[in-house]
């Protein structure tokens, strides 16, 4: 398998515009996980998935940010309109059932919104 | 609500030397598994060790082990033998149980400790 799969690796954006990032999780895997991270408030948990179904978005920070998860080998992060404060490398990761089972990181998406 | 807490930013350690980066937390989950995961200047996320909760001994892989101490609720990570490429972010890292209490399977990360090896 690829691994977890992430796109775009870096976005530079103008503020205001709508940003869509994706991911690809690992086939099999049950659970999707969202994470921002920055130097300020390192590795935040925004939204996870399990079997496609949201469980727990209370770490996504406005509405301006929402999450799908329309089948089992994709998912997007989409935050509309950005700001600057958005700024951040978000990471997609993805495991298997079980509280014994890591999790598998993308290599992330550096957003930059100027 | 559970809760990652890694109180050391930074920690310098000499070539070939053993160093211990501290994690507690908190839950009220009797099962969680509890996780290590090391970030290098590259930024990828490479996980390194697992501690379960009801494990009763420590975890330990290669030059990693996990010094598991429940009744304090602390994880700690001691790496022996530094190495140059052990350079890096550290992460602590908590999952909770899938099918109850409130934490439903998530997976939650400390602030981090930034590890820098020494020749």
């Amino acid at each position: 398998d690829a691994g977890v799969i992430q796109s775009p690796r870096h976005e530079v954006t103008e503020m205001g515009q709508e940003v869509t990032l994706r991911c690809k999780p690992i086939s099999g895997h049950d659970y999707l996980f969202w994470y921002r991270q920055t130097m300020m408030r390192g590795l935040e948990l925004l939204i996870y998935f399990n079997n496609n179904v949201p469980i727990d978005d209370s770490g996504m920070p406005e509405d301006r940010f929402s999450a799908k998860m329309p089948n089992a080998s994709f998912s997007t992060l989409k935050i509309q309109p950005s700001e600057p404060r958005d700024s951040a490398v978000y990471f997609c990761a993805s495991s298997p059932q079980g509280v014994n089972t890591e999790a598998f990181f993308g290599q992330g998406t550096r957003l930059t919104v100027v | 609500a559970q809760k990652i807490t890694q109180t050391q930013p930074g920690m310098f350690v000499q070539e070939k030397e053993a160093v211990t980066l501290d994690c507690t937390y908190d839950t009220s989950d009797p099962s969680y598994g509890l996780f290590w995961y090391k970030q290098p200047s590259s930024g990828e996320m490479i996980f390194l060790i697992y501690q379960g909760s009801y494990d009763q001994q420590n975890a330990t892989e290669g030059r990693y082990s996990l010094n598991f101490q429940k009744a304090r609720k602390s994880a700690n990570l001691v790496i022996s033998a530094s190495q140059l490429g052990d350079s890096a972010m550290y992460f602590c890292a908590m999952r909770g149980p899938e099918n109850y209490g409130g934490s439903q399977g998530n997976l939650i990360f400390g602030k981090g400790t930034k590890l820098s090896v020494k020749p």
